[in-house]
C-alpha cells in the first residue's frame, strides 16, 4: 500500500512569514494526525483528526496554528506568523481509526526558522 | 494526564551485547504501550505492542503494571539496530491520544 505522502520535505521561512504542510493519508485510514517533533525530543500531538472532525487539539498554539481536512482524506497544516521556536519536522500520521493501531507516519516536513 | 518517560538519552552497547531500552509510564487506566523506531534516513515506523506479546527483529518488551514500565530489550545487538527508539503510550477515553517519550538513542559499535 502507499505510505503516508507529506510535502514539501523541506522548508525554509523567515520568523512571521506564513507556512502551510501538506498530508494524504493511507487509502482508507479515518484518524489523522499532526505531531510536532523538535530536535531531541519525542513527537508531540498538535490535532488528531476523526475524518473531517477534529478529535483532540488541546496542544494546539490556535493563535498561529491552524489545521484542516475538509473532505475527511487530505490535511493542511499553517503556520501563521511564524516563530523562531516553530523550527522542528512536522509529522503526519494515519491510522484505520481511533483505536486502531498503529499509527503510519509519513516522512516529515523539516522547517527552519530564521 | 498520561506521560512516557525514557531515561537515557544515550545508549551505547558492543556487537552482541544485550540491550535493554528502558521506558516509564504513567496513566491512570489500562494504557496500551508501544515501540516505535526510526532507522538513520527512513520514517518513524511500528516496532512492537505490548498486546502483540510478540518478538520482532529480536527484540521483546513486558509490560510491568506494578513498576509502570515497558522496557525494550534484546540478548544480542547486532550493527543494524542502531536507531532512534521510541516508547508511546495510548490511552483511551474518547480520543485514544498517542503520547510518546523523549527517544533514546541506541549505537551498537562493532
Amino acid at each position: 500500500e502507499a505510505g503516508v505522502a507529506q510535502s514539501p520535505r523541506y522548508k525554509i521561512i523567515e520568523k512571521r512569514q506564513s507556512v502551510a504542510f501538506w498530508c494524504n493519508p493511507i487509502s482508507g485510514h479515518a484518524t489523522l494526525y499532526w505531531y510536532q517533533q523538535i530536535l531531541g525530543q519525542g513527537p508531540k500531538l498538535l490535532i488528531q483528526f476523526q475524518n473531517n472532525g477534529v478529535v483532540d487539539d488541546s496542544q494546539l498554539p490556535k493563535d498561529r496554528f491552524s489545521a484542516e481536512r475538509l473532505k475527511g482524506v487530505d490535511s493542511t497544516l499553517k503556520i501563521q506568523p511564524a516563530k523562531l521556536e516553530d523550527s522542528a519536522v512536522y509529522l503526519c500520521a494515519s491510522s484505520p481509526s481511533l483505536a486502531g493501531s498503529p499509527l503510519h507516519f509519513g516522512n516529515g516536513t523539516r522547517l527552519t526558522v530564521t | 494526564a498520561q506521560r512516557v518517560t525514557q531515561p537515557e538519552k544515550l545508549l551505547s552497547v558492543f556487537k552482541g551485547a544485550p540491550v535493554e531500552l528502558k521506558c516509564n509510564y504513567s496513566y491512570s487506566g489500562s494504557p496500551e504501550l508501544f515501540w516505535y523506531v526510526q532507522y538513520s534516513r527512513q520514517r518513524l515506523q511500528l516496532l512492537l505492542r505490548h498486546i502483540s506479546r510478540e518478538s520482532i527483529k529480536g527484540f521483546t518488551a513486558d509490560l510491568n503494571k506494578g513498576e509502570t514500565s515497558f522496557h525494550l530489550k534484546k540478548p544480542f545487538a547486532q550493527e543494524e539496530d542502531s536507531a532512534m527508539y521510541y516508547c508511546a503510550l495510548k490511552g483511551g477515553g474518547s480520543n485514544y491520544k498517542l503520547t510518546f517519550g523523549k527517544g533514546t538513542l541506541l549505537t551498537v559499535n562493532p
